[in-house]
């Protein structure tokens, strides 16, 4: 079974803070994403990496910066963490020719206060 | 942009009851994924559906890719207690990019006992 871990199910950090979100895939999976997930707005992509220190920017990565210096690893960095980045936030991996079946980990909610 | 509406927004059934939920699109699509994603947890890949007219089955899941290739079905037979969650349809964004996903907003399907 693909096992896609997140370091934190719950975290909750002020206004300001640098954040640091962790996701390991234990697949050897190319592919990585992030995405976060708002109710009435659906998932969102964050990011994307193709291979280690690769990364593509998706839908909405103001604010957001990524790490992929391991293959099995792919971290959301947030800058200076605002309110409006309270959310669900879902780390996926897939196979490079099966990029759409996305495996996801089990999220983490971060407040920001 | 490109949009995937599904319909119906939420679901309210009995235990042993079948399911149809469906997902349409302004544009054409080559693929076809469904996720569900249970409480306070990430999406699970259900099916996916590679071919117009194609018709899958997963256990008591079926679906199918439409012929048009602007819609794809979900079919759920003898609903459990279990198969309470949200059910996403997803298919791969056609603005240029050739990893991103375009997710619809979700079905909630609530089980009654």
């Amino acid at each position: 079974d693909v096992k896609v871990t997140q370091s934190s199910r719950y975290l909750v950090k002020r206004t300001g803070e640098k954040v640091f979100l962790e996701c390991v895939q234990d697949m050897d999976h190319e592919n990585m994403f992030w995405y976060r997930q708002d109710p009435g707005l659906g998932l969102r992509l964050i990011y994307f990496s193709y291979d280690v220190k690769m990364k593509e920017k998706g839908d909405i990565p103001e604010g957001y910066s990524v790490s992929r210096e391991k293959k099995e690893r792919f971290s959301l960095i947030l800058e200076s963490a605002s309110t409006n980045q309270t959310s669900m936030y879902l780390c996926a991996s897939a196979y490079l020719g099966q990029i759409y079946e996305q495996y996801f980990g089990p999220g983490t909610r971060l407040t920001v206060t | 942009g490109q949009q995937l509406n599904q319909s119906p927004q939420s679901m309210f059934i009995q235990e042993g009851e079948d399911v149809s939920m469906n997902c349409t699109s302004s544009s054409i699509f080559n693929t076809w994924l469904w996720y569900k994603q249970e409480p306070g947890e990430g999406p699970v890949l259900l099916i996916a559906l590679y071919k117009a007219g194609e018709l899958t089955s997963n256990g008591r899941l079926t679906a199918q890719f439409g012929i048009t290739r602007k819609d794809s079905f979900l079919n759920i037979s003898a609903s459990i207690p279990s198969d309470v969650g949200i059910y996403f349809c997803a298919g791969p964004y056609s603005g240029g990019s050739n990893y991103k996903l375009t997710f619809g907003k979700g079905t909630l399907l609530t089980v009654n006992p």
